[in-house]
C-alpha cells in the first residue's frame, strides 16, 4: 500500500523560507496534501494539489510535485515564529476515501 | 457553521471500561472519517462513511471498536473492553467533493484517551 515519508525535523531563522520534503510510494495517488497540526490541536488543511499539476501557489505557500520522482515539498515564504508547528503530508487516491499521512515534519522558527 | 465538533475533548478511563466518543461534521459533507493519532505519529485511518454508509474500515479496527453514522450525520466511535494501547487521539474529519474532483477533509480537535 501507500507509504509517505518525510524528514522529522527543519529549523529556521524569521524572515527565511522553509522547504518541507515528502515522499510517497503509490504513483495513482492523485491528491497530495498538507495540514498544519499545533500543540493539541486537530489538523489545518493548507493546501492540495492534484496530481497533474507541477506546481501550485497560495499566498506565502508554494507547493511543488515532481510526479516522476514522486516527491513533493512544501515551501512558506517568510517564515513567522507563528508558522512553529507539525506539518503532514498525506496522499489520497484511487478508490480509497481516506488519506495516508507521514509521520510529520516540526518546524521549529527561531527569532 | 463552526467546523468539526468532537466531545468530549479529552477521556480518561480504566482498563475494561468502554468509551464512545461523538463527532458532528460539517452539515454539508457527506463523507466522513475516524482517525486514530499516537505520539510521535501521523494520524492512522480508522474507517470512513459516506452518508449512513460505512465504506471501508482499516486492519487497525479490531472488533472491539464500532462506529456509526445512523442518520448520516453525527457520527459515534466506540471502545469496547479499553485497553492501554488504545490510549490516543481520536480525529474525526468530514469531507465534501471539490468541483475539481478531489476531497478537501476537515479535522476536528480531536478527543484525547487515556486508558489507566
Amino acid at each position: 500500500g501507500e507509504d509517505v515519508e518525510q524528514s522529522l525535523f527543519l529549523s529556521v531563522r524569521e524572515g527565511d523560507s522553509s522547504v518541507i520534503n515528502c515522499t510517497y510510494t503509490d504513483s495513482s495517488s492523485t491528491y497530495l496534501y498538507w495540514y498544519k497540526q499545533e500543540p493539541g490541536a486537530g489538523l489545518q488543511l493548507l493546501t492540495y494539489i492534484f496530481s497533474n499539476m507541477d506546481m501550485k501557489q497560495d499566498q506565502r505557500l508554494t507547493v511543488l510535485l515532481n510526479k516522476k520522482d514522486k516527491h513533493l515539498s512544501l515551501r512558506i515564504a517568510d517564515t513567522q515564529t507563528g508558522d512553529s508547528a507539525i506539518y503532514f503530508c498525506a496522499a489520497h487516491g484511487g478508490s480509497q476515501g481516506n488519506l495516508i499521512f507521514g509521520k510529520g515534519t516540526k518546524l521549529s522558527v527561531k527569532p | 457553521d463552526t467546523g468539526v465538533s468532537q466531545n468530549p475533548r479529552h477521556k480518561i478511563t480504566k482498563r475494561g471500561q468502554n468509551v464512545t466518543f461523538r463527532c458532528d461534521p460539517i452539515s454539508e459533507h457527506n463523507r466522513l472519517y475516524w482517525y486514530r493519532q499516537t505520539l510521535g505519529q501521523g494520524p492512522e485511518f480508522l474507517t470512513y462513511f459516506q452518508n449512513e454508509a460505512q465504506l471501508e474500515k482499516s486492519r487497525l479496527l479490531s472488533d472491539r471498536f464500532s462506529a456509526e453514522r445512523p442518520k448520516g450525520s453525527f457520527s459515534t466511535l466506540e471502545i469496547q473492553r479499553t485497553e492501554q494501547g488504545d490510549s490516543a487521539m481520536y480525529l474525526c474529519a468530514s469531507s465534501f467533493r471539490t468541483s475539481g474532483g478531489g476531497y478537501e477533509q476537515y479535522f476536528g480537535p480531536g478527543t484525547r484517551l487515556t486508558v489507566t
